[in-house]
């Protein structure tokens, strides 16, 4: 079993729509949750991070982490074509000093 | 855009020969890390490094390996280069070890074994 798993979609919503995306991870030992878009041929840009479980919101995105059940959550609000683009998740592992990453779940977003 | 920027964007190598990737981290980052993205996966951790001495390694052989200048900048080296070595290389740097809810990537290097 990987350490974090995610849907690869790929995921295609109108525009306006609200965008669930997800992963699960084995190590109930994570501690920090992070969310990472990706545009083509670019490298990974944080969106934002979360310790431990909770909600954390920025703008239009919202992150959500329950520990209890191993799942974290980045909600996007009135998605935009602008947000087309390839989101992981990653966690950071448990000597601190790498982060884990789930594979990506590519979404696009039609006008 | 970040502060970290790698070199070069794209080459093209044989299978067999050695490759030199190169990273700046951001200013006021002393520890840069380096990932490998193979086409459709997530980034690989490969390893870190902290006042120029390798500080984590991730289930990558021998003939990757690094190097950090007092500068903070950093290299990685492949030798004896295998197709499956195809992949995007970024680099990530943090103002240290443990800071990795914020690390700033480059843009990577695509780097094609033929």
């Amino acid at each position: 079993q990987k350490e974090v798993e995610q849907d690869p979609g790929p995921l295609s919503v109108p525009e306006g729509a609200i965008v669930s995306l997800n992963c699960t991870y084995s190590n109930s030992a994570f501690q920090y949750f992070m969310w990472y878009r990706q545009y083509s041929r670019k490298g990974p840009e944080l969106l934002m991070y979360t310790y431990s479980s909770g909600n954390k919101e920025d703008g239009r995105f919202t992150a959500q982490v329950d520990k209890s059940s191993k799942y974290i959550s980045l909600f996007i609000r009135d998605s935009q074509p602008s947000d087309s683009a390839t989101y992981l998740c990653a966690m950071v592992n448990q000597a601190g000093t790498a982060l884990i990453f789930g594979k990506g779940t590519t979404l696009s977003v039609s006008s | 855009e970040t502060g970290v920027t790698q070199s070069p964007t794209h080459l093209i190598k044989t299978r067999g020969q050695q490759v030199t990737l190169r990273c700046s981290s951001q200013s006021g980052h002393n520890t840069v890390s380096w990932y490998q993205q193979a086409l459709g996966q997530g980034p690989q951790f490969i390893f870190q490094y902290y006042r120029e001495e390798e500080n984590g390694r991730g289930n990558f052989p021998p003939r990757f390996s690094g190097l950090q200048f007092p500068n903070y900048s950093s290299e990685l080296n492949v030798n004896a280069l295998e197709l499956d070595d195809s992949a995007l290389y970024l680099c990530a740097s943090s103002l240290d070890p443990q800071g990795n809810t914020e690390a700033f990537f480059g843009q990577g290097t695509r780097l094609t074994v033929v």
